[in-house]
C-alpha cells in the first residue's frame, strides 16, 4: 500500500493549462481504470473532480479532464482560473476493496 | 441530495480508544459502500477504511487490527472503533460514499488528536 506519487507543486497563468501526473505501479494505477482525482481547498473536504480515469461528475467543469497511459495517471486543468488554486490528490483502486492516494499536488494559480 | 454528518472526534490519550459516527441522508445507504480517509494535519489523504453493504469490511495495513468498521443499516449509521491510538493516528477522519470505486461524497471531517 504505497503512496501514488505526484509533483508536489504546479503552477500556471490564468488561461494557460497544467497537468498533475499521478505514478502508481502494477499493483494499482497499471491494473484498474479506477483512477480518480480530487480537489482540496484549506480546511474542506476534498470533492471529486474525476472518477473512472476520465469521466466528469455532475457539476464539475469541463475544463477539468483525466488520463491515463500504463501506470501514470493525469490530471489536466485547461483554461485556469484563479479559484482552481487547490491541492489535488489522485486515487487508485488497488485490488481486494482497497484503495491509495497520492501525495498531492499544490496548484497556485500566478 | 447526499449528506454525511461526522461526530465523536476529540481528545484522547496515547492507548486510550475512540468511536467516530457517521450520519447519512439523501440516498439509500443500506445499498452503498462507505469509506474512511484520514488527513494528519498538513498531510496528504489516507484512505483506512472500506466496508461493503454486507458489513464486510477493509483495512489499510497502518490501523489493521487497531481500527474497526461497522455500520448501522436500519438507522444509516457509520460507526469507526479506534483502539491503541498513536500519536501518528491523530488527523481528521472523513466519512465518504464509494461509488464506482470513487469517493463520491465526503462528511466534513472529525478531528482526533492523541497526546498526553
Amino acid at each position: 500500500q504505497s503512496a501514488l506519487t505526484q509533483p508536489a507543486s504546479v503552477s500556471g497563468s490564468p488561461g494557460q493549462s497544467i497537468t498533475i501526473s499521478c505514478t502508481g505501479g502494477s499493483n494499482d494505477v497499471g491494473s484498474y481504470n479506477h483512477v480518480s482525482w480530487y480537489q482540496q481547498y484549506p480546511g474542506k473536504a476534498p470533492k471529486l473532480v474525476i472518477s473512472e480515469v476520465t469521466e466528469r461528475p455532475s457539476g464539475v467543469s469541463n475544463r477539468f479532464s483525466g488520463s491515463k497511459s500504463g501506470s501514470t495517471a493525469s490530471l489536466t486543468i485547461s483554461g485556469l482560473h484563479p479559484e482552481d488554486e487547490a491541492d489535488y490528490y489522485c486515487s487508485s483502486y488497488a485490488g481486494t476493496f482497497t484503495w491509495v492516494f497520492g501525495g498531492g499536488t499544490k496548484l497556485t494559480v500566478l | 441530495e447526499v449528506q454525511l454528518e461526522g461526530s465523536g472526534g476529540g481528545l484522547v490519550q496515547p492507548g486510550g480508544s475512540l468511536r467516530l459516527s457517521c450520519a447519512a441522508s439523501g440516498f439509500t445507504f443500506s445499498d452503498d459502500p462507505m469509506n474512511w480517509v484520514r488527513q494528519a494535519p498538513g498531510k496528504g489523504l489516507e484512505w483506512i477504511s472500506n466496508i461493503r453493504a454486507d458489513s464486510t469490511a477493509y483495512y489499510a495495513d497502518s490501523v489493521k487490527g487497531r481500527f474497526t468498521t461497522s455500520r448501522d443499516n436500519g438507522k444509516d449509521l457509520l460507526f469507526l472503533q479506534l483502539n491503541s491510538l498513536r500519536d501518528e493516528d491523530t488527523a481528521v477522519y472523513f466519512c465518504a460514499r464509494d461509488v464506482h470505486f470513487s469517493f463520491d461524497s465526503w462528511g466534513q471531517g472529525s478531528l482526533v488528536t492523541v497526546s498526553s
